[in-house]
């Protein structure tokens, strides 16, 4: 399974924007950049995923770097809900998810 | 749709004894999954079904453990003969192949063996 690499905690403001990274030098042709997180106490939840191009819903934008070994996770403004661990994952032919630790994105009020 | 449920949310059982859960999917996705997670570590994966079929199990999934999924819907995890090493949060999610077959997370059952 290829791997990921995100840094192990990171701190923001709320109602600001936040850049989570993800480093994925290994990364395959056909493998999805996928992004959920965990809120203490319950089950990941999907966030956004994409291929290559950017992508945008309502709750992140993800941004793939052109090479593809890097994307970001941006939330456009921060609020107190958004505190939780964020897991990037690539995902390829095989169906099951691979998380590794995860950033624990902490929002400061 | 309501979400993928899981039951019971916590349960504490004394090793040796026999547990099982249960996960109710989305309706009408026709993967499912069961992970499990232990504190400070992110979810692991277990096996998965497509419809009836059992089609991938991890090394993780020692032979105290059976995964059903009977009709295609529902599935139930048994662990028997519990260990202390079993306590963890397992989570159910699942998935539509019809609909880009992105998984969705159930809130997961909590287990304390004592």
């Amino acid at each position: 399974d290829a791997k990921t690499t995100q840094p192990n905690s990171m701190e923001s403001n709320e109602e600001e924007p936040v850049h989570l990274p993800c480093n994925h030098s290994t990364i395959s042709g056909t493998d999805y950049i996928h992004w959920y997180r965990q809120l203490p106490s319950q089950g990941p939840e999907y966030v956004i995923h994409g291929l290559t191009s950017n992508v945008n819903n309502r709750m992140a934008s993800l941004a793939i770097a052109e090479d593809r070994k890097s994307s970001t996770l941006i939330l456009h403004r921060a609020t107190l809900r958004d505190a939780a661990v964020y897991y990037c994952i690539l995902r390829g032919g095989a169906q099951k998810l691979v998380f590794g630790q995860g950033t624990r994105l902490t929002i400061n009020p | 749709d309501t979400g993928v449920s899981q039951d019971p949310r916590h349960k504490i059982t004394k090793r040796g004894q026999n547990v099982t859960f249960r996960c109710d999917p989305i309706s009408e996705h026709n993967r499912l999954y069961w992970y499990r997670q232990t504190l400070g570590q992110g979810p692991e994966f277990l096996t998965y079904f497509q419809n009836e079929a059992q089609l991938e199990k991890s090394r993780l999934l020692s032979d105290r453990f059976s995964a059903e999924r009977p009709k295609g819907s529902f599935s139930t995890l048994e662990i028997q003969r519990t260990e202390q090493g079993d306590s963890a949060m397992y989570l159910c999610a699942s998935s539509s192949i019809q609909a880009g077959d992105t998984q969705y997370f159930g809130p997961g059952t909590r287990l304390t063996v004592l």
